[in-house]
């Protein structure tokens, strides 16, 4: 079945650039998203990428898919303490409604 | 982005009792609805998904007679934890898609979340 991989946890200084990682199994995903969750709130869709992409920039983010490797990332620039939060990849393929996600990664920001 | 709200967001309950949860897209009509579950520092997981006016379809091991989900309108969708037990404590999370909200996407728009906890 379908299965989404990041690590889960982190750690980087105020002001560097943070890039979260993530692997997708399913080769029909064509969507791919970044969603936020700071603690106790829910989900927060940061971006998305459709699977003909390569990369999306937006603001201080960049979104890298490698269809091939299916690696995607998430690079956050000058990273900042409000970005503190859990970081969820989701892929969903183009024949169900449904969204498969990852674990998360918790990132953490060190002054 | 749209906005999906939740209600209650935290909620506190005897164990055999039963609790409602509803879901509302603010300012567009969901075509679809999402319940997934959360446990501490894990990922989300879902639980069902229910058309507006069909009976909600389940994911495996979820029991739909013991998590009833009811979306009787575009805009609202209700979980029902029938005869609640402390396992069933946990963070429930709902989200509304509607097809074609933005172009060519089908996007998901995340509740805030309810708390449960089932002494």
């Amino acid at each position: 079945g379908e299965d989404v991989e990041q690590s889960l946890f982190l750690s980087v200084r105020e002001g560097d650039s943070s890039v979260i990682n993530c692997t997708y199994t399913d080769s029909s995903s064509t969507y791919l998203y970044w969603y936020k969750q700071e603690p106790g709130a829910g989900l927060q869709l940061l971006t998305y990428i459709f699977s003909n992409m390569d990369m999306k920039q937006d603001q201080r983010l960049t979104v890298l898919l490698n269809k091939k490797d299916k690696h995607l990332s998430l690079r956050i620039a000058d990273t900042q303490t409000g970005d503190s939060a859990i970081y969820f990849c989701a892929e969903r393929d183009s024949s169900a409604s449904k969204i498969i996600f990852g674990s998360g990664t918790r990132l953490s920001i060190r002054p | 982005g749209a906005v999906v709200s939740q209600h209650p967001s935290r909620v506190i309950c005897k164990s055999g009792t039963s609790v409602k949860i509803e879901c509302r897209s603010l300012d567009f009509q969901a075509t679809t609805m999402f319940w997934y579950r959360q446990f501490p520092k894990q990922s989300l997981m879902l639980m069902a998904t229910s058309n507006e006016g069909s009976k909600a379809t389940y994911e495996q091991g979820v029991e739909k007679d013991k998590f009833l989900i009811n979306h009787a309108s575009l805009t609202l969708s209700t979980l029902t934890v029938t005869s609640a037990h402390p396992e069933d404590s946990s963070f429930y999370i709902c989200s509304a898609g509607q097809r074609g909200f933005f172009p060519s996407t089908d996007t998901q728009y995340f509740g805030p979340g309810t708390r449960l906890t089932v002494l």
